[in-house]
């Protein structure tokens, strides 16, 4: 999801089901995305990337899936656990300066 | 391996005052380090492009006088806000890139510094 102003969306999910975390891009000439799990007062973990040659990636619990056509980035996370609390960001990647562009973020709750 | 630290992890300031902030590669060597800012409930801002041994690149709109960025060594850049206000307290957080990564994922993240000018 996306959010305006200074409310990020919250994701609520039970202990056990699966999460989906959504991410709009703007750039078309991206080429490379990173999902990133952050906690409070703490700097961002990486999570899992992909380019833009690819439509889907897999990690532990984790996959990610790009579709180019409408800039939409996922985050699907297996079997949540407590611990997947945190605000989750995609960040992409345009040129060759290695900066980052972040997303808005969406808060991950996981109800036991 | 790959640990980035930022210290302090908090600071509180007067406001007019000066704050130094460092970020460090612990276990690596790090041509490139990048400066955010992030507002609570907000997403990390880009402020600035900080490179070894040459001036640092700021994003639009963030005043380079006003922060100050050196990056002396490869495992070393600091960030001073200048003349601080209380609408500069934020979390900053640096980023640092593995010295010849080609791959944007070599790219590790510190634990933030808290600022709050009173």
């Amino acid at each position: 999801g996306e959010s305006v102003g200074l409310h990020l969306p919250t994701l609520s999910v039970q202990e056990g089901d699966n999460s989906i975390i959504n991410c709009a891009y703007s750039n078309s000439a991206s080429d490379y995305f990173i999902w990133y799990k952050q906690e409070s007062g703490k700097g961002p973990q990486f999570i899992i990337d992909i380019r833009s040659n690819m439509d889907k990636r897999q990690g532990q619990r984790v996959t990610v899936l790009l579709n180019k056509t409408v800039k939409h980035l996922s985050l699907q996370i297996a079997a949540t656990q407590p611990g997947d609390s945190a605000v989750y960001f995609c960040a992409e990647n345009t040129g060759t300066a290695s900066k980052l562009t972040f997303g808005t973020g969406t808060r991950l709750q996981v109800t036991l | 391996g790959a640990v980035v630290s930022q210290h302090p992890s908090r600071v509180i300031c007067k406001s007019g005052t000066s704050v130094k902030i460092e970020c460090r590669s612990l276990d690596f060597q790090a041509t490139t380090m990048f400066w955010y800012r992030q507002f609570p409930k907000q997403s990390l801002m880009l402020m600035a492009t900080s490179n070894e041994g040459s001036k640092a690149t700021y994003e639009q709109g963030v005043e380079k006088d006003k922060f100050l960025i050196n990056h002396a060594s490869l495992t070393l850049s600091t960030l001073t806000v200048t003349s601080a206000h209380p609408e500069d307290s934020s979390f900053y957080i640096c980023s640092a890139k593995r010295s010849g990564a080609r791959i944007n994922n070599e790219q590790f993240f510190g634990p933030g510094t808290r600022l709050t000018v009173l």
